[in-house]
Formats: structure tokens, C-alpha cells, sequence
């Protein structure tokens, strides 16, 4: 069964609002790590957050992790219709392997 | 390479045919990774490929599904008997083993069977 779960599973908001993002997993990570895919193709990263760190932030990207809950959100501020995609999590576990298990995704909307 | 690739970009074929999928990863990256993706639903993890290490195939359908990767780079994804239900965008992606701080996905392969 895959590691991640995510939601909401579709969000829809204006350009200029925040959007956020949740992933919930099941066992112990090594890190986790938020992708986008626009179009139903190649996934592209965007920032990885390790075990041992709460909160990261690349550019109007805000990552945090809670392992307690093992639960993960990313928030994007200021979003822009750029921003329309699919967003999903992905764990990389710690039992010696480095497969990835990826989350059910959400898809974003902006509307202009 | 530049970055993943994969081959065909689309495939079309018939129920009961068998089809070849490829994939070409990023120089130097250890490991090779192949998942599935139904249409508006999340990446299903199908195989991984780490190193000279036997490949972890737990995330195989059934038998009519096989991988191998060659000189420890390409990798081809092979489905035989293939049935309407193995229709789906198929995603390679390949990492630095020793990372595993970020997968790089190739534009991936879709597979129609009619």
C-alpha cells in the first residue's frame, strides 16, 4: 500500500491566496520530499525536509514535519496561476532502502 | 543525458500484445526506479533498481510484469499479455543512491491498450 496519504485531493483558490497542502504517512523516514507534476508527466522536486528538522523554506515554499503525527504539509504563498499542478509528497524510509513511496497527490488550482 | 529519458513517448496496443518500455537514466545515478500512474491518481511503485543489488520487485502487479536494466543503466519495463487495466502512464525516474535527496522523472510512457 503506498506510504503516503494526501489532502485535500483537489483545492481550487484565487491567485494571490495561500494554498496548503497535507501528506500523512505510516513508518519511520529517513526524509521527506514534495514534488509537482504539471500535465500528468515527469515529476519535478521541490524541497526536501530531513527526520531530524521541523520547518524549511525555499523561495514561497514552507515545508514543515511533525514525525510525531508523521504528517507533513507545504504550504505556497502568494500563489499564482503558474502554480496549477499537482503536488505530491514522497518518503524515503529508513530501512536501508532508498525507494521512494510517493502520496496520492493533490491538485491545485489558481484562478487568475 | 541531459536529464531521464524514456521511449516510445506514447504506445498504442492491442489486448494479449507485449510491449517494451525504456529507460534511459541520468550518467552516474545508481539507482533506477519505475512507477505507474493511473489517470488522476498517485504514482503506484512498481520496481527499484540499487546498484548490483538484487532489484526490489515488491511493487510488481502480477507475472505478466518484468524489468531488468542492463550495464547497471538502461532499464526496460516489460508487460506481456497486456490488459486494458495496465493502461497508464508509466514513470522512470533515477537518483543518487547514496542521497536520496531528490528522484529526476522522465517525461514517462503512455500506454494505451485497446
Amino acid at each position: 500500500s503506498q506510504q503516503g496519504e494526501e489532502d485535500p485531493q483537489a483545492l481550487s483558490i484565487q491567485e494571490g491566496e495561500n494554498a496548503t497542502m497535507n501528506c500523512s504517512y505510516k513508518t519511520s523516514i529517513n526524509n521527506l520530499q514534495w514534488y509537482r507534476q504539471n500535465s500528468g508527466r515527469g515529476l519535478v522536486h521541490l524541497i526536501l525536509i530531513r527526520s531530524n528538522e521541523r520547518e524549511k523554506h525555499s523561495g514561497r515554499l514552507r515545508v514543515t514535519l511533525d514525525t510525531s503525527k508523521k504528517s507533513s504539509s507545504l504550504l505556497i504563498t502568494a500563489s499564482r496561476a503558474a502554480d496549477t499542478a499537482s503536488y505530491f509528497c514522497a518518503t524515503v524510509l529508513t530501512s536501508g532502502t532508498y525507494k521512494y513511496i510517493f502520496g496520492t497527490g493533490t491538485r491545485l488550482k489558481v484562478l487568475a | 543525458g541531459a536529464g531521464v529519458s524514456q521511449s516510445p513517448s506514447n504506445k498504442v496496443t492491442e489486448k494479449g500484445k507485449d510491449v517494451e518500455l525504456r529507460c534511459d537514466p541520468i550518467s552516474g545515478h545508481t539507482a533506477l526506479y519505475w512507477y505507474r500512474q493511473s489517470l488522476g491518481q498517485g504514482l503506484e511503485f512498481l520496481i527499484y533498481f540499487q546498484g548490483n543489488s538484487a532489484p526490489d520487485k515488491s511493487g510488481l502487479p502480477s507475472d505478466r510484469f518484468s524489468a531488468e536494466r542492463t550495464g547497471g543503466s538502461v532499464s526496460t519495463l516489460t508487460i506481456q499479455r497486456t490488459q486494458q487495466e495496465d493502461s497508464a502512464v508509466y514513470l522512470c525516474a533515477s537518483s543518487l543512491e547514496v542521497s536520496a535527496t531528490e528522484a529526476f522523472f522522465g517525461q514517462g510512457t503512455r500506454l494505451t491498450v485497446v
